[in-house]
């Protein structure tokens, strides 16, 4: 199993600043399939990013992804007050898909 | 739009079953796999089950292996999870998840239920 570990764990930045979020796989992740996931308390997650670095359909291009092998990284280039959220990573390379424990992006 | 309607969650002893069901509109279900994805009471997100278009093909994590079963009857546009032998670690929220590409089994979810919650206790 690929275990994941995001860091920060949190993240306290203010609207307008740059964000980077870490995603470190314990073996290399197949083909970059990573994705990045936001998520707001009581709401679904929101795909962000796949392939690693493909935005999905409706995604802001401040919002970028990149990496490969084992370490990867979610990239908000200018913060908005929409932005301050839960964030996971998550491949699914191979079997059994595995997140990470999330990163927490709050406003400082 | 695209929608997918989770419902069948509730409260239930150890040892007991539930089946979630996930109705789903706007989009081709039979041409894309779907997934049970579930986050437990604060904590992270962790997948559970994945089913191909088809139906033929079926994956499970260890955890819930012999115990849960995917299904999906696409004539209804209706995947489903029955739970049997369920546990106290089972509590969560179940989400059912779209797969991202058409045709194909590729494990980014880029459609999400809304969750139904699952209460595992006496």
């Amino acid at each position: 199993e690929i275990v994941l570990t995001q860091s920060p764990g949190t993240l306290s930045l203010s609207p307008g600043e740059r964000a980077t979020l870490s995603c470190r796989a314990s073996q290399t992740v197949s083909s970059s399939y990573l994705a990045w996931y936001q998520q707001k308390p009581g709401q679904a997650p929101r795909l962000l990013i796949y392939g690693a670095s493909s935005r999905a359909t409706g995604i802001p291009d401040r919002f970028s992804g990149s990496g490969s092998g084992t370490d990867f990284t979610l990239t908000i280039s200018r913060l908005e007050p929409e932005d301050f959220a839960v964030y996971y990573c998550q491949q699914y390379g191979s079997s059994p898909y595995t997140f990470g424990q999330g990163t927490k992006l709050e406003i400082k | 739009e695209v929608q997918l309607l989770e419902s069948g969650g509730g409260s239930v002893q150890p040892g007991g079953s539930l089946r979630l069901s996930c109705a789903v509109s706007g989009f081709t279900f039979s041409s894309y796999a779907m997934s049970w994805v579930r986050q437990a009471p604060g904590k992270g997100l962790a997948w559970v089950s994945t089913i191909s278009g088809s139906g033929g093909s079926t994956d499970y994590a260890d955890s819930v292996k012999g115990r849960f079963t995917i299904s999906r009857d696409n004539s209804k546009n209706t995947l489903y999870l029955q739970m049997n032998s369920l546990r106290a670690e089972d509590t969560a929220v179940y989400y059912c998840a779209k797969d991202l590409v058409w045709g194909s089994w590729d494990g980014a979810f880029d459609i999400w239920g809304q969750g139904t919650m699952v209460t595992v206790s006496s």
